[in-house]
């Protein structure tokens, strides 16, 4: 049972566009969090969100926490090739679980 | 200073053969994660350590997988008689103990391939 869901799964966008991606559950999360894995790495830590209706800027992503601390959501604009990667979302249950999501796969051409 | 280190970086073996895959995570972190990665997927948490005691297994596949953690540092994870379905990337994380941001410091995993 996947405990998030990412939407999109695979998104390719041409440089310049903006851009959403979304995680989504039915439970609720202390904290959430947003990594970037670039082919052969390990994930990076983007962001953790922790209030509900949290907003976080970081240069071009801004990211946002639900309300009811169940979702959020990556916007990303203006992307850039370097913008290229597997987004991974990452709800946290415990001081040391996190429940993970499938990712999504974004591709930005030049 | 230096992230986490994993080792070898790609492992390709016979099925039925025994593998060891290792970790090094960063220094003074007391909390280790194993996952399993399939291609382009996200991860399938495998065991966490805190210290040299596991205190969730529930994520191994099988009685296949071990894994062990000496001295508060290295671990060590061990898929005996491997089979196709193993193959993966395999990720090791750390991080320290306590605080709020929960924040996992990854390696660059390890490619398996059984053959």
């Amino acid at each position: 049972t996947q405990l998030l869901e990412q939407s999109p799964q695979f998104l390719s966008i041409q440089e310049g566009e903006n851009l959403t991606v979304y995680c989504n559950s039915s439970s609720v999360f202390s904290s959430l969090q947003w990594y970037r894995q670039e082919p052969g790495e390990g994930p990076v830590l983007l962001v953790t969100v922790v209030t509900g209706g949290e907003v976080k800027k970081l240069k071009r992503l801004t990211f946002q926490f639900g309300d009811a601390r169940k979702d959020s959501s990556l916007h990303i604009t203006a992307a850039q090739p370097g913008d290229t990667g597997l987004y991974l979302c990452a709800g946290v249950r415990s001081n040391y679980q996190l429940i993970w999501g499938a990712g999504t796969k974004l591709i930005i051409k030049p | 200073g230096a992230g986490v280190s994993q080792s070898p970086s790609n492992k390709v073996t016979e099925k039925g053969k025994d593998v060891e895959l290792r970790c090094d995570p960063i220094s003074g972190h007391t909390a280790l994660y194993w996952y399993r990665q399939s291609l382009g997927q996200g991860l399938e948490f495998l065991i966490y350590f805190q210290g040299n005691s596991a205190p969730d297994k529930s994520g191994l596949p099988s009685d296949r997988f071990s894994a062990e953690r000496t001295g508060g540092s290295v671990s060590t994870l061990t898929i005996q008689r491997t089979q196709q379905e193993d193959s993966a990337v395999y990720l090791c994380a750390s991080s320290a103990a306590g605080g709020n941001s929960y924040e996992q410091y990854f390696g660059p995993g390890t490619r398996l391939t059984v053959t």
